[in-house]
């Protein structure tokens, strides 16, 4: 069935350093792809999305290209901030999935000064 | 606006026991989905409703069971608890389906002792 890898985390990183958390997908025909973030305490934010091949998502410095020849959706940020230390979930929804999505394990990330 | 707002924060229930959570979406939004997130699991999709039907289930047991009212607002119940279900449960609404990207409330934590 479809699925979403996420690699493993934690991820820890300084201040200002480049930020990339990789995910691949399986799916049939052409989801749509999304990554969410979770900060502690709370529920899951949209950060962006794709909903075709090529197609780049972003919102607040944080960038995915949907790439379906290499089935990826890696996210990249270019200068992390100690405020964007949180959880990371990479999900599709697919003619499979219906109107759900199906979530990666996600990636933490702790940012420090 | 209004976020979704998820009633009660904390639960603690007896094994055996049912327990009824509820969720507010956003004022507009028709569609309602509940996830479970267990620390093993991830997040897993329960089931979806829109416009007071059931649109689409995942693969949990009888035992969880959800509904819809005429102003969108949405319960689910778990009935005979096990310690398995112990997690997060999280709701999210969108205007129309997942596609539009989900917004999430902060959720309900429940504690089978």
């Amino acid at each position: 069935g479809d699925s979403v890898t996420q690699m493993e985390g934690p991820v820890t990183l300084s201040e200002e350093a480049f930020l990339t958390i990789n995910c691949m997908y399986t799916a049939t025909g052409y989801p749509s792809l999304f990554w969410y973030v979770q900060y502690p305490g709370e529920g899951l934010q949209l950060l962006l999305k794709a909903t075709k091949a090529d197609d780049k998502g972003s919102n607040k410095g944080f960038e995915a290209t949907y790439r379906k020849e290499t089935t990826s959706f890696h996210l990249e940020k270019g200068s992390v901030q100690v405020s964007d230390s949180a959880v990371y979930f990479c999900a599709l929804t697919s003619n499979q999935a219906g109107t759900a999505l199906i979530f990666g394990k996600g990636t933490t990330l702790s940012v420090s000064s | 606006k209004a976020g979704v707002t998820q009633t009660p924060r904390y639960l603690i229930k007896t094994r055996g026991q049912q327990v009824t959570l509820s969720c507010s979406p956003i004022s507009g939004h028709r569609s309602v989905s509940w996830y479970q997130q267990t620390p093993g699991q991830g997040l897993q999709f329960l089931f979806e409703y829109f416009s007071e039907t059931q649109r689409n289930k995942g693969n949990f047991p009888g035992r969880f069971s959800g509904r819809q009212f005429s102003n969108s607002r949405s319960e689910m119940n778990v009935s005979t608890l096990e310690l398995g279900d112990s997690a997060l449960y999280l709701c999210a609404s969108s205007l129309e389906s997942v596609n539009y990207g989900y917004t999430f409330g902060s959720g309900t934590r429940l504690t089978v002792v």
